[in-house]
């Protein structure tokens, strides 16, 4: 029961273009959702998230769109940077603080 | 700021053992809680600690055990271990009642069962 989906495993785009992640989601009744980044041998790093009733959170290049008709997130960030590669996961979070992620993607930014 | 640690880094048990991993806290956080990410895989909860009391839990079987001490850090504790179980376990604080839902990761502690 995959409540949280990444369904691109990569993702490659040139420095200094837009990078866009997503994510779709099953339950409706999450009350935030969260972008991390994570690089090897580290932990998740805390990116950005948005509130169930928002659409839109913007830090930096950092952008996060919610569409809850749809189900589904998306992280934007412009313009990507080659420190930007790393593996990218979504997490929605239930009442009760319990975070529940998708697979993650991996970005890769290329000179 | 002292972000969260976590101990050991990396650990090697056998099959049928028990081991304990610890979690420090973010300092001014109050609610501790533990995920397994297996290799290629998104981070799954454990459990959550706040008030040295168990407040969630994922599905994980009773020999996944933790505690919560009055500093606010934490053990995982795992019993008769599974060569399933080798995995990254993090750990990650928040700040429980202040309206924020993120969570700040450690590390991580890497265990390989054999």
């Amino acid at each position: 029961d995959q409540q949280v989906k990444q369904n691109s495993p990569s993702l490659s785009v040139q420095e200094g273009r837009i990078s866009i992640l997503n994510c779709d989601y099953t339950n409706s009744m999450f009350d935030y959702f969260l972008w991390y980044k994570k690089y090897p041998a580290e932990g998740p790093t805390f990116l950005i998230s948005i509130s169930s009733i928002k659409d839109k959170n913007e830090d930096g290049r950092f952008t996060v769109f919610l569409n809850k008709s749809a189900k589904h997130l998306s992280l934007h960030i412009v313009p990507s940077q080659p420190g930007d590669s790393a593996v990218y996961f979504c997490a929605a979070e239930n009442q009760g603080g319990k975070l529940i992620f998708g697979q993650g993607t991996e970005l890769s930014v290329k000179p | 700021e002292t972000g969260v640690t976590q101990s050991p880094t990396h650990l090697i048990k056998t099959r049928g053992q028990q081991v304990t991993l610890r979690c420090s806290s973010q300092s001014g956080h109050n609610t501790v809680s533990w995920y397994q990410q297996a290799l290629g895989q998104g981070p799954q909860f454990i459990f959550q600690y706040y008030r040295e009391e168990e407040n969630g839990r994922g599905n994980f079987p009773p020999r996944f055990s933790g505690l919560q001490f009055p500093n606010y850090s934490s053990e995982l504790n795992v019993n008769a271990l599974e060569l399933d179980d080798s995995a990254l376990y993090l750990c990650a604080s928040s700040k429980r009642g202040q309206g924020t839902y993120e969570q700040y990761f450690g590390p991580g502690t890497r265990l390989t069962v054999t």
